[in-house]
Protein backbone atom coordinates (compact mmCIF):
# COMPACT_ATOMS: atom_id res chain seq x y z
CA UNK A 1 0.00 0.00 0.00
CA UNK A 2 0.53 3.37 -0.48
CA UNK A 3 3.57 4.90 2.00
CA UNK A 4 4.50 8.65 2.77
CA UNK A 5 7.69 10.34 4.45
CA UNK A 6 7.39 13.62 5.64
CA UNK A 7 10.57 15.63 6.96
CA UNK A 8 11.70 17.55 8.70
CA UNK A 9 9.33 16.54 11.70
CA UNK A 10 9.77 20.07 13.39
CA UNK A 11 10.60 23.16 11.61
CA UNK A 12 11.82 26.86 13.20
CA UNK A 13 11.96 29.73 11.41
CA UNK A 14 12.27 33.40 11.97
CA UNK A 15 9.68 35.50 10.73
CA UNK A 16 9.84 36.68 6.94
CA UNK A 17 12.21 33.36 5.93
CA UNK A 18 11.39 30.73 3.64
CA UNK A 19 10.00 27.31 4.75
CA UNK A 20 10.38 24.01 3.02
CA UNK A 21 8.71 20.82 4.05
CA UNK A 22 9.61 17.73 2.11
CA UNK A 23 7.09 14.30 1.05
CA UNK A 24 8.25 11.20 -0.58
CA UNK A 25 5.59 8.90 -1.67
CA UNK A 26 5.37 5.20 -2.56
CA UNK A 27 2.66 4.49 -5.12
CA UNK A 28 3.43 5.82 -8.37
CA UNK A 29 -0.11 5.64 -8.94
CA UNK A 30 -1.36 8.05 -6.52
CA UNK A 31 -2.38 11.20 -8.27
CA UNK A 32 -3.79 13.66 -5.57
CA UNK A 33 -1.34 15.42 -3.47
CA UNK A 34 -3.00 17.78 -0.87
CA UNK A 35 -1.27 19.76 2.10
CA UNK A 36 -3.30 20.51 5.34
CA UNK A 37 -2.27 23.09 8.04
CA UNK A 38 -3.50 21.83 11.58
CA UNK A 39 -3.49 24.42 13.85
CA UNK A 40 -3.29 23.88 17.64
CA UNK A 41 -6.52 22.33 18.98
CA UNK A 42 -8.27 22.76 15.72
CA UNK A 43 -9.27 20.51 12.49
CA UNK A 44 -6.82 20.40 9.79
CA UNK A 45 -7.29 22.66 6.77
CA UNK A 46 -6.72 21.97 3.01
CA UNK A 47 -4.11 25.11 2.12
CA UNK A 48 -3.26 23.86 -1.60
CA UNK A 49 -3.20 20.41 -3.80
CA UNK A 50 -1.59 19.56 -6.84
CA UNK A 51 -2.43 16.62 -8.96
CA UNK A 52 -0.28 14.60 -11.01
CA UNK A 53 -0.75 16.33 -14.39
CA UNK A 54 1.34 19.47 -13.47
CA UNK A 55 4.36 20.08 -11.98
CA UNK A 56 3.96 23.47 -9.58
CA UNK A 57 1.20 25.40 -8.48
CA UNK A 58 0.71 28.73 -6.26
CA UNK A 59 -0.94 30.26 -4.04
CA UNK A 60 -0.26 33.74 -2.90
CA UNK A 61 2.74 32.64 -0.45
CA UNK A 62 2.06 28.99 -0.70
CA UNK A 63 4.01 26.87 -3.70
CA UNK A 64 3.98 23.09 -3.75
CA UNK A 65 6.48 21.70 -6.06
CA UNK A 66 5.79 17.75 -7.42
CA UNK A 67 8.40 15.83 -9.40
CA UNK A 68 6.05 11.71 -10.53
CA UNK A 69 9.94 10.22 -11.60
CA UNK A 70 11.24 10.39 -8.29
CA UNK A 71 7.73 10.15 -5.90
CA UNK A 72 8.30 13.28 -4.14
CA UNK A 73 6.62 16.41 -3.65
CA UNK A 74 7.66 19.57 -1.77
CA UNK A 75 5.49 22.65 0.05
CA UNK A 76 7.07 26.13 -0.36
CA UNK A 77 5.83 29.04 2.31
CA UNK A 78 7.62 32.63 1.64
CA UNK A 79 7.50 35.49 3.70
CA UNK A 80 6.92 33.47 6.84
CA UNK A 81 4.54 35.08 9.41
CA UNK A 82 4.03 34.02 12.92
CA UNK A 83 0.47 32.91 12.00
CA UNK A 84 1.89 30.20 10.09
CA UNK A 85 2.88 28.14 12.76
CA UNK A 86 0.92 24.96 12.71
CA UNK A 87 1.53 21.48 11.59
CA UNK A 88 1.62 20.58 8.19
CA UNK A 89 0.34 17.68 6.72
CA UNK A 90 1.35 16.32 3.58
CA UNK A 91 -0.92 13.06 1.66
CA UNK A 92 -1.18 11.38 -1.30
CA UNK A 93 -3.91 9.51 -2.72
CA UNK A 94 -5.48 7.80 -5.82
CA UNK A 95 -9.14 9.26 -6.53
CA UNK A 96 -11.35 6.18 -7.30
CA UNK A 97 -13.82 5.93 -9.70
CA UNK A 98 -15.95 5.26 -7.01
CA UNK A 99 -16.16 9.64 -6.26
CA UNK A 100 -13.56 9.41 -3.30
CA UNK A 101 -10.10 9.63 -2.43
CA UNK A 102 -8.02 7.53 0.08
CA UNK A 103 -5.86 9.77 1.74
CA UNK A 104 -2.62 8.76 3.27
CA UNK A 105 -0.82 11.07 5.14
CA UNK A 106 3.04 11.87 6.61
CA UNK A 107 3.57 12.23 10.13
CA UNK A 108 3.32 16.08 10.46
CA UNK A 109 5.90 18.97 10.46
CA UNK A 110 5.75 21.17 13.00
CA UNK A 111 6.56 24.63 11.95
CA UNK A 112 7.06 27.71 14.41
CA UNK A 113 7.61 31.28 13.00
CA UNK A 114 9.38 33.96 15.36
CA UNK A 115 8.67 36.99 15.00
CA UNK B 1 -24.23 24.97 11.28
CA UNK B 2 -21.99 25.18 8.42
CA UNK B 3 -19.18 22.41 6.97
CA UNK B 4 -18.46 19.37 8.89
CA UNK B 5 -20.14 19.05 12.43
CA UNK B 6 -19.28 16.42 14.80
CA UNK B 7 -20.68 15.48 18.51
CA UNK B 8 -19.77 15.25 21.60
CA UNK B 9 -16.64 16.90 21.50
CA UNK B 10 -14.68 15.21 24.17
CA UNK B 11 -15.65 12.00 24.98
CA UNK B 12 -14.74 9.61 28.58
CA UNK B 13 -15.50 6.44 28.54
CA UNK B 14 -14.43 3.00 30.54
CA UNK B 15 -13.76 -0.46 28.57
CA UNK B 16 -16.92 -1.65 29.36
CA UNK B 17 -18.71 1.09 27.96
CA UNK B 18 -20.37 1.46 24.67
CA UNK B 19 -21.04 4.98 23.21
CA UNK B 20 -21.77 6.39 19.70
CA UNK B 21 -19.64 9.45 17.72
CA UNK B 22 -21.65 11.39 15.45
CA UNK B 23 -20.47 13.22 12.00
CA UNK B 24 -22.89 15.62 9.89
CA UNK B 25 -22.33 17.54 6.87
CA UNK B 26 -24.00 19.76 5.20
CA UNK B 27 -22.15 20.57 1.97
CA UNK B 28 -23.78 18.01 -0.15
CA UNK B 29 -20.94 15.65 -0.30
CA UNK B 30 -21.26 12.66 -1.50
CA UNK B 31 -18.29 10.66 0.67
CA UNK B 32 -17.51 9.94 4.21
CA UNK B 33 -14.52 9.53 6.28
CA UNK B 34 -13.26 8.71 9.89
CA UNK B 35 -9.82 9.06 10.95
CA UNK B 36 -7.92 8.37 13.78
CA UNK B 37 -5.34 11.21 14.84
CA UNK B 38 -2.73 9.86 17.93
CA UNK B 39 -0.07 11.81 19.44
CA UNK B 40 3.35 11.54 17.25
CA UNK B 41 1.64 8.60 14.93
CA UNK B 42 -0.20 10.52 11.09
CA UNK B 43 -3.90 10.68 10.52
CA UNK B 44 -5.15 7.19 10.00
CA UNK B 45 -7.93 6.18 7.54
CA UNK B 46 -10.37 4.25 9.47
CA UNK B 47 -13.37 3.98 7.38
CA UNK B 48 -14.46 5.00 4.06
CA UNK B 49 -18.40 6.14 2.97
CA UNK B 50 -18.98 6.83 -0.71
CA UNK B 51 -22.88 7.37 -1.48
CA UNK B 52 -23.12 5.53 1.73
CA UNK B 53 -21.62 2.59 1.15
CA UNK B 54 -19.07 1.60 2.71
CA UNK B 55 -15.65 1.38 0.36
CA UNK B 56 -13.03 0.90 2.76
CA UNK B 57 -12.01 -0.85 5.89
CA UNK B 58 -8.53 -0.38 6.97
CA UNK B 59 -7.92 -3.50 9.38
CA UNK B 60 -9.83 -1.38 11.83
CA UNK B 61 -10.56 -3.58 14.66
CA UNK B 62 -14.26 -4.91 15.43
CA UNK B 63 -15.10 -2.58 18.35
CA UNK B 64 -15.04 0.55 16.07
CA UNK B 65 -18.69 -0.20 14.16
CA UNK B 66 -18.98 2.95 11.40
CA UNK B 67 -22.61 3.13 9.93
CA UNK B 68 -23.77 5.57 7.56
CA UNK B 69 -27.76 5.87 7.36
CA UNK B 70 -27.42 8.68 4.50
CA UNK B 71 -25.19 10.48 2.85
CA UNK B 72 -25.17 13.66 5.40
CA UNK B 73 -24.67 11.29 8.76
CA UNK B 74 -21.69 9.22 9.93
CA UNK B 75 -21.66 7.36 12.86
CA UNK B 76 -18.97 5.60 14.67
CA UNK B 77 -19.76 3.00 17.31
CA UNK B 78 -17.61 2.10 20.05
CA UNK B 79 -17.73 -0.84 22.73
CA UNK B 80 -15.11 -2.72 24.37
CA UNK B 81 -12.27 -0.09 23.76
CA UNK B 82 -8.66 -0.25 25.26
CA UNK B 83 -6.82 2.97 26.49
CA UNK B 84 -4.37 2.56 23.64
CA UNK B 85 -7.89 3.99 21.31
CA UNK B 86 -7.64 7.20 23.44
CA UNK B 87 -7.30 9.55 20.35
CA UNK B 88 -8.51 12.60 18.37
CA UNK B 89 -11.44 10.86 16.10
CA UNK B 90 -11.63 12.99 13.21
CA UNK B 91 -14.85 12.84 10.56
CA UNK B 92 -13.87 14.73 6.97
CA UNK B 93 -16.39 14.37 3.81
CA UNK B 94 -15.92 15.30 0.02
CA UNK B 95 -17.59 16.06 -3.32
CA UNK B 96 -18.02 13.38 -5.62
CA UNK B 97 -14.54 13.58 -7.51
CA UNK B 98 -13.51 16.95 -5.72
CA UNK B 99 -10.46 15.96 -4.02
CA UNK B 100 -10.79 17.99 -1.35
CA UNK B 101 -11.57 16.51 2.09
CA UNK B 102 -12.84 18.65 4.50
CA UNK B 103 -12.36 18.03 7.49
CA UNK B 104 -15.01 18.41 11.35
CA UNK B 105 -13.74 19.39 14.58
CA UNK B 106 -13.43 16.14 16.07
CA UNK B 107 -13.89 14.24 19.05
CA UNK B 108 -11.42 13.97 22.05
CA UNK B 109 -11.79 10.59 23.16
CA UNK B 110 -10.65 8.96 26.22
CA UNK B 111 -10.91 5.24 27.48
CA UNK B 112 -10.09 4.88 30.99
Amino acid sequence: GENVEQHPSTLSVQEGDSAVIKCTYSDSASNYFPWYKQELGKRPQLIIDIRSNVGEKKDQRIAVTLNKTAKHFSLHITETQPEDSAVYFCAASMEFSGGYNKLIFGAGTRLAVHP
Amino acid sequence: ETGVTQTPRHLVMGMTNKKSLKCEQHLGHNAMYWYKQSAKKPLELMFVYSLEERVENNSVPSRFSPECPNSSHLFLHLHTLQPEDSALYLCASSQFQGGEQYFGPGTRLTVT
